[in-house]
């Protein structure tokens, strides 16, 4: 089945512990990206990624890393997490760029204490 | 980054009516999507728009590009219970890809 695939679905973590967000696509898509999503401000980009090793900041990258070794991989890396970063985070994939959409995982509840 | 404004905000309506909404933008669009977000599930794209008054239906659903280019509406017709959640236009700047704020629909049985 053609699908992203985010882990972990729901998280609980302290101020300052690193943690990484996995993110794998098997459609073979070039890009991906990653999002939050915050009540009443939709979603909002971090990152995105045209192609392995090719990445670029969206909207909203700060306190945000992100890597593309592969190219079914993007994995989401919050080196030192703080409480404003608890949100719902999806990850997401397209063929051959925005135009034709995005499919996206099932997210990730981040809750940062 | 662009602002894509949805209205209404948030619907509460009846089982069988039909439902519009609207998303506008500061600035030009060449694409429009909407999407459906069901409850804690990530969004699904619903109807793709590429040209500048197009209209499109994907079963009870129809999509208009607007003129102007800095526009685009989506209806519902005769809603059902599974129409329940919130959709989001969004749309391409560049590499980048921008949402709407989100229309949140209830349809009450």
């Amino acid at each position: 089945e053609a699908q992203v695939t985010q882990n972990p679905r729901y998280l609980i973590t302290v101020t300052g512990k690193k943690l990484t967000v996995t993110c794998s696509q098997n459609m073979n898509h070039e890009y991906m990206s990653w999002y939050r999503q915050d009540p009443g401000l939709g979603l909002r980009q971090i990152y995105y990624s045209m192609n392995v090793e090719v990445t670029d900041k969206g909207d909203v990258p700060e306190g945000y890393k992100v890597s593309r070794k592969e190219k079914r991989n993007f994995p989401l890396i919050l080196e030192s997490p703080s409480p404003n970063q608890t949100s719902l985070y999806f990850c997401a994939s397209s063929v051959n760029g925005a135009n034709y959409g995005y499919t996206f995982g099932s997210g990730t509840r981040l809750t940062v204490v | 980054g662009q602002q894509l404004n949805q209205s209404p905000q948030s619907m509460f309506i009846q089982e069988g009516e039909d439902v519009s909404m609207n998303c506008t933008s500061s600035s030009i669009f060449n694409t429009w999507l909407w999407y459906k977000q069901d409850p804690g599930e990530g969004p699904v794209l619903l109807i793709a728009l590429y040209k500048a008054g197009e209209l499109t239906s994907n079963g009870r659903l129809t999509a208009q590009f607007g003129i102007t280019r800095k526009d685009s509406f989506l209806n519902i017709s005769a809603s059902i219970p599974s129409d329940v959640g919130i959709y989001f236009c969004a749309g391409p700047t560049g590499n980048q890809f921008y949402f709407g704020t989100g229309t949140s629909l209830t349809v009450i049985p």
